[in-house]
């Protein structure tokens, strides 16, 4: 079981809207810090997609946006393309365990 | 060009030894920190630990501390993972990822990640 809990599976048929949660505890997205984001496409290591919160490396389209609210962040991409499919990880770091904490992923399939 | 390159896919029986290995370019290798991830067949990312090539300094996570020990060779910019004793449950593909430099929030992400290495442990 994962320290920060997403969604097992998200889907969107193109050109939608979908949003993947990632909440987690007072140790971690609960106490301030910060949760990232990255992309995993089929068969390929994974890509940072957002960091800070709400931060898009250079590259990454503004399809892709994110948000913290409380113990709870999201990942909202719009317009949905075919190549958005893959699996979804947010990451955190968590005081009690003083180490980096990885949700258990979201698998978005794009109808 | 930042680039981490890791070693080729292995396949080892239990019991047997095993190190891999991601190579950085591209940039001051001393002065970021390399992750190791974690991912069985078929399910999520798990971070192992870290580590600071310039001093050595190494955190683990409770989770996988004793399972893998975690080095690096400043000299020829390489992290390692090793095994002295493999399960068949170290079955999975390991990334290495370099941490970014500056931590948002107390939390630090990784802004470049190997290719995997493939560790297949079976008898």
């Amino acid at each position: 079981q994962s320290v920060l809990t997403q969604p097992p599976s998200v889907s969107g048929a193109p050109g939608q809207r979908v949003t993947i949660s990632c909440t987690g505890s007072s140790s971690n997205t609960g106490a301030g810090y910060d949760v990232h984001w990255y992309q995993q496409l089929p068969g390929r290591g994974p890509k940072l997609l957002i960091y800070g919160n709400t931060n898009r490396p250079s590259g990454v389209p503004d399809r892709f946006s994110g948000s913290k609210s409380g113990t709870s962040a999201s990942l909202a991409i719009t317009g949905l393309q075919t190549e958005d499919e893959a699996d979804y990880y947010c990451q955190s770091y968590d005081s009690g365990l003083s180490g980096s904490v990885f949700g258990g992923g979201t698998k978005l399939t794009v109808l | 060009e930042v680039q981490l390159a890791q070693s080729g896919a292995e396949v080892k029986k239990p019991g047997e030894s095993l190190k891999i290995s991601c190579k950085g370019s591209g940039y001051i290798f001393t002065g970021y920190w390399i992750g190791w991830v974690r991912q069985m067949p078929g399910k999520g990312l798990e971070w192992m630990g870290t580590i600071y090539p310039g001093d050595s300094e190494t955190r683990y996570s409770p989770s996988f501390q004793g399972q893998g020990t975690i080095s690096a060779d400043k000299s020829i910019s390489t992290a390692y993972l090793q095994w002295n004793s493999l399960k068949s449950s170290d079955t999975a593909v390991y990334y290495c990822a370099r941490r970014s430099a500056y931590c948002f929030g107390g939390a630090c992400h990784y802004d470049y990640w190997g290719q995997g290495t493939l560790v297949t442990v079976s008898s």
